[in-house]
Order: C-alpha cells, then sequence, then structure tokens
C-alpha cells in the first residue's frame, strides 16, 4: 500500500527565508507525486506534480520540488517565502494503477508559517 | 472554465440526524471523489466515483455513502450522524483517472455535529 510522511506538523520561516518541506513515500510501483497547498477556509490547490521525465518539477507561486527515487523523497522547496506563502501543505502520491485502485493518499500536512 | 462547487458551505446537524452534501465537478470531468478532513485524522479519502459508479471506497462505515448523477454531479450523505462525523468534507473532480490526472478541489463543506 502506498503511503506518505511529512514529518512534523509545523514550520515557521521569516519572510525572505528558504522554504523546505519534507515529503518521503512509499509505493510499490513507480508513483505520481503531488504537492497542494490550502489556504484557510478553502479547498485544495495543486502547486505542482511529478509524473515522468525531468525530475525538477517547477510549481506555482515559485514553488519547485525535485523527485529523489534513491531517497524515496519528494521536498517542496520556495528560495525566499512570502508572508502569503502562509498555509497548510499536504504531500499525495498516487500508484498509477488506475481503475478501481485509483485513488491519492495524502500526508498529513505541514502548516507553513512566515514570520515578518 | 467554472471550478468546482460544492454546498452547502456549512451545516451543522444534531446526532442521529442525517445529512446530504452536493459536488458540482468541472464541466468535461467525470471522475469525483471525496475526502474527509479532520485536524486529527487529516485527508481521508472516502469513495470515488466515475460514470454513474463507484470506482473506488475508503475505510469508512456503511453510514457513509454516495451517488453520481449522468451529468458527473456527486451527493454524499451520512446517516445516523456522530459527534465524530464533525469535519470539513472535500469533493474533487478530475477527468477520468484519479491516478493521473489532476485533482481539483472545491472548498468544502464544513459540518458540525452536536
Amino acid at each position: 500500500a502506498q503511503s506518505v510522511t511529512q514529518l512534523g506538523s509545523h514550520v515557521s520561516v521569516s519572510e525572505g527565508a528558504l522554504v523546505l518541506l519534507r515529503c518521503n513515500y512509499s509505493s510499490s510501483v513507480p508513483p505520481y507525486l503531488f504537492w497542494y497547498v490550502q489556504y484557510p477556509n478553502q479547498g485544495l490547490q495543486l502547486l505542482l506534480k511529478y509524473t515522468t521525465g525531468a525530475t525538477l518539477v517547477k510549481g506555482i507561486n515559485g514553488f519547485e520540488a525535485e523527485f529523489k527515487k534513491s531517497e524515496t523523497s519528494f521536498h517542496l522547496t520556495k528560495p525566499s517565502a512570502h508572508m502569503s506563502d502562509a498555509a497548510e501543505y499536504f504531500c499525495a502520491v498516487s500508484d498509477l494503477r488506475g481503475g478501481a485502485n485509483s485513488k491519492l493518499t495524502f500526508g498529513k500536512g505541514i502548516t507553513l508559517s512566515v514570520r515578518p | 472554465k467554472a471550478g468546482v462547487t460544492q454546498t452547502p458551505r456549512y451545516l451543522i446537524k444534531t446526532r442521529g440526524q442525517q445529512v446530504t452534501l452536493s459536488c458540482s465537478p468541472i464541466s468535461g470531468h467525470r471522475s469525483v471523489s471525496w475526502y474527509q478532513q479532520t485536524p486529527g485524522q487529516g485527508l481521508q479519502f472516502l469513495f470515488e466515483y466515475f460514470s454513474e459508479t463507484q470506482r473506488n471506497k475508503g475505510n469508512f462505515p456503511g453510514r457513509f455513502s454516495g451517488r453520481q448523477f449522468s451529468n458527473s454531479r456527486s451527493e454524499m450523505n451520512v446517516s445516523t450522524l456522530e459527534l465524530g462525523d464533525s469535519a470539513l468534507y472535500l469533493c474533487a473532480s478530475s477527468l477520468q483517472d484519479t491516478s493521473t490526472d489532476t485533482q481539483y478541489f472545491g472548498p468544502g463543506t464544513r459540518l458540525t455535529v452536536l
């Protein structure tokens, strides 16, 4: 069964600092990987996704993530945090089996706070 | 293109009642998935519908059910509500395959059970 681990529930950074949110996954087959963001009182919005090909994936709002198969990781980074980045971030994995087994498995989420 | 819409946005019910939540997917999307989000358990998959058929189901009791109509709109129903059912219920739509296609989420329905 596939699973996602997001270490820690809360990360706090200063405005302008590097953002690093960690995600490790477990999957028996090559996965698709996703990062979603959730702002207060809203649904989830896709930041970026990895399917195949280039392992460094660029997303919206200046975020990027790198798929490292050897480390089973898909960490999310942003060079310079902005106050508007404060939100909850979810990593998710799908196992590509499709059909009756199609589903996304989400991590517990990480709350990002940005200090002025 | 309009996004995923969910109604109602907020709902207050008492224990033992039942509730129906509605989700309208993005036009052209045929797959609709439902998730329960709580502070303790995070995002948990409830079920997925495709072409009016339940294609996948999570580990929730039979009190949780759903259906999908021919226009891809979906409803979920929770019977005999319990306090623990208080949560944000999120609906997501995708073109066909939830494993590969991007899922687009609605704003959710906040259910409070008293």
